[in-house]
């Protein structure tokens, strides 16, 4: 199965800088990765979709790139504001699979 | 237009007892996955049905874990003889018809949260 790895301590910035954040796989090499936000209490929200043959994909504010040489995908807020703090989970499948595969998320905590 | 509903949001029962967790999928979906998110793990896929149809269950317990999406209705995830190991948020996610959920984005529900005691 998939392993996925994503920054295990929390991501404190400042309002108004660029959050980055990281996923990594080992294995085989996805067909789709996705990002989700998820709140507390709450399920999680599907932000962005890439595919394997897509290097970056840009939804307003969002930015997500896939690197399948690397094995790495990376999840960019511009201008971060306090209401983007939540958790932020990338999630893999492959394109014969009915699954994806959630990475365990990272913490994100915007400081006004 | 409702998103995917799911009920109870929290549910609680005791060793042994039956768990019922119910979830409608959003209007003009017919796909309904089912996810488990343990405390400090990622959300672990359990089952992918379509109407009348388990699809894939790759991801359940042999034993104690069923699931049905009935032709009308709710899915329903059945837990039996519950354990505290069982106690967890349970998500359902929805997609359209036209693609699954590996190429669309998941809807999910707001999730149930079991907790045995």
């Amino acid at each position: 199965s998939q392993k996925i790895e994503q920054n295990s301590e929390a991501l404190n910035i400042q309002e108004g800088k660029t959050a980055t954040l990281t996923c990594n796989y080992t294995n085989y090499s996805p067909a789709y990765l996705q990002w989700y936000r998820q709140d507390p209490g709450r399920g999680p929200v599907f932000l962005l979709l890439i595919r394997e043959n897509e290097k970056e994909k840009r939804k307003e504010r969002l930015k997500v790139t896939f690197d399948t040489t690397l094995k790495q995908s990376l999840f960019h807020i511009t201008a971060s504001q306090p209401a983007d703090s939540a958790t932020y989970l990338c999630a893999l499948a492959q394109s014969t699979g009915n699954q994806f595969y959630f990475g365990t998320g990272t913490s994100l905590t915007v400081i006004p | 237009n409702a998103g995917v509903m799911q009920n109870p949001r929290h549910l609680v029962r005791r060793r042994g007892q039956e768990a019922r967790l119910r979830c409608s999928p959003m209007k003009g979906h017919s796909h309904v996955y089912w996810y488990r998110q343990l405390p400090e793990e990622g959300l672990k896929f359990m089952v992918y049905l379509q109407k009348e149809n388990i699809i894939d269950e790759s991801g359940m317990p042999k034993e104690r874990f069923s699931a049905e999406f009935p032709k009308e209705g709710p899915s329903i995830l059945r837990i039996q003889q519950v354990v505290r190991g069982d106690s967890a948020a349970y998500f359902c996610a929805s997609s359209p018809p036209t693609g699954t959920g590996v190429n669309y984005g998941y809807t999910f529900g707001s999730g149930t949260r079991l907790t045995v005691v």
